[in-house]
């Protein structure tokens, strides 16, 4: 079935350090892909998405390629702040009733 | 804009009870509702899909007479788990969108879930 994995966290890094996180999913058909984000305390928030293969997801300096070649959607950002820090989930959508299939989540810790 | 709210944020509870979450959209009409399960260090798990004035759709392996799902509103729907037991533990969240249909992806604002302890 339709599986998205992502790296396992935590990822700490120091701020203005450059991140990755690894994204890859298993589909059938063609699925769009996004990347969702979860402040403390707070509800997940839509970061940034691509519908269709080669599209560039961008948001908030946070950047994802839709590769269809590796299946993946990796996510990345040049400089990390200490604000940056928080839960980020992968999730592809197939379906045609907005159902979402998430990755576990990566917790990133940004230090000062 | 798009904000949606849950209550309570956290709840406990003995086991044999049962316990309603409310999850509300504030300043937007809500025509799907989704019902979201974590556990501790793993992805959300869909447990159904519910919309306006109809019967939720549950996935599969949820069961739907222990989960009651309500959507009367547009702006609300409610989460019972009944009769809940200690396995029942988790964070529930809920979602929302505008759409209501169709081939296109509409966007889905996230509440901020809700803790259950079942002792």
């Amino acid at each position: 079935g339709d599986s998205v994995t992502q790296m396992e966290g935590p990822v700490t890094l120091s701020e203005e350090a450059f991140l990755t996180i690894n994204c890859t999913y298993t589909a059938t058909g063609y699925p769009s892909l996004f990347w969702y984000v979860q402040y403390p305390g707070e509800g997940l928030q839509l970061l940034l998405k691509a519908t269709k293969a080669d599209d560039k997801g961008s948001n908030k300096g946070f950047e994802a390629t839709y590769r269809k070649e590796t299946t993946s959607f990796h996510l990345e950002k040049g400089s990390v702040q200490v604000s940056d820090s928080a839960v980020y989930f992968c999730a592809l959508s197939v379906r045609s009733n907005y159902q979402l299939i998430w990755g576990a989540g990566t917790k990133l810790i940004i230090k000062p | 804009g798009a904000v949606v709210s849950q209550h309570p944020s956290w709840v406990i509870c003995k086991s044999g009870t049962s316990v309603k979450i409310e999850c509300r959209s504030l300043d937007f009409q809500a025509t799907t509702m989704f019902w979201y399960r974590q556990f501790p260090k793993q992805s959300l798990m869909l447990m159904a899909t519910s919309n306006e004035g109809s019967k939720a759709t549950y996935e599969q392996g949820v069961e739907k007479d222990k989960f009651l799902i309500n959507h009367a509103s547009l702006t609300l729907s409610t989460l019972t788990v009944t009769s809940a037991h200690p396995e029942d533990s988790s964070f529930y969240i809920c979602s929302a969108s505008r759409g209501s249909g169709g081939n296109s992806y509409n966007e889905q604002f996230f509440g901020p879930g809700t803790r259950l302890t079942v002792l």
